[in-house]
């Protein structure tokens, strides 16, 4: 069974950093490309960026919003996803969520997800 | 960037209805597009992908169609546990960017 348990966070202050993880087991973590999605309270989900896997280069891409205050790395000797968050800001609050990547007859898809971990950025 | 909108974005139904939520990107997305349940409190589930193929476990009311720009998710007869928010999203190009959500309540 393949899960995903992401924690790391908390109430940080404007201007701070924090770093969550996600810990996957029940998977070939080092053949799987890896999300993060983001929730601010009471509203839809934001995809945040993602990792490709070591085999086809690593790459990584971000939203705009974060593009520059956060990074996404990944450990494979771990089976652990990071999202380091620099410069935070306000409506970075919002619950974390980090997810797999499927992939069948060419398309893609988010197909197991964590249970998230909420970031509050707050004075 | 591709933006995804959905309509409606609140509906009250019954149980045993058939309902319908639409997917419209601001460009031609082929069918690199999926659909995802999420339940109050909960982490989003896959329900579809590639716009009509049915994720494994899904019950077979759920069904999609489309391709191109618009896309429809159908829930054929409506079950108690069909509350949830439900949401697409598009692959053809990143940001991989999501529709707003439609808050679906069972009357």
């Amino acid at each position: 069974e393949v899960q995903l348990v992401e924690s790391g966070g908390g109430l940080v202050k404007p201007g701070g950093s924090l770093r969550l993880s996600c810990a996957a087991s029940g998977l070939a973590f080092i053949n799987a490309w890896m999300n993060w999605v983001r929730q601010a309270p009471g509203k839809g989900l934001e995809w945040v960026g993602h990792i490709k896997i070591r085999a086809d280069g690593g790459a990584v891409d971000y939203a705009a919003p974060v593009k520059g205050r956060f990074t996404i790395s990944r450990d494979d000797s771990k089976n652990t996803l990071y999202l380091q968050m620099d410069s935070l800001r306000t409506e970075d609050t919002a619950v974390y969520y980090c997810a797999t990547a499927g992939f069948k007859t060419g398309y893609y898809y988010y197909d197991f997800w964590g249970q998230g971990t909420l970031v509050t950025v707050s004075s | 960037d591709i933006q995804m909108t959905q309509s409606p974005s609140f509906l009250s139904a019954s149980v045993g209805d058939r309902v319908t939520i639409t997917c419209r990107a601001s460009q031609g997305i082929s069918s690199y597009l999926a659909w995802y349940q999420q339940k109050p409190g909960r982490a989003p589930k896959l329900l579809i992908y590639a716009a009509f193929t049915l994720q494994s476990g899904v019950p077979s009311r759920f069904s999609g169609s489309g391709s191109g720009a618009e896309f429809t998710l159908t829930i054929s007869s409506l079950q108690p546990e069909d509350l949830a928010t439900y949401y697409c999203q598009q692959f053809n190009s990143y940001p991989h960017t999501f529709g707003q959500g439609t808050k679906l309540e069972i009357k």
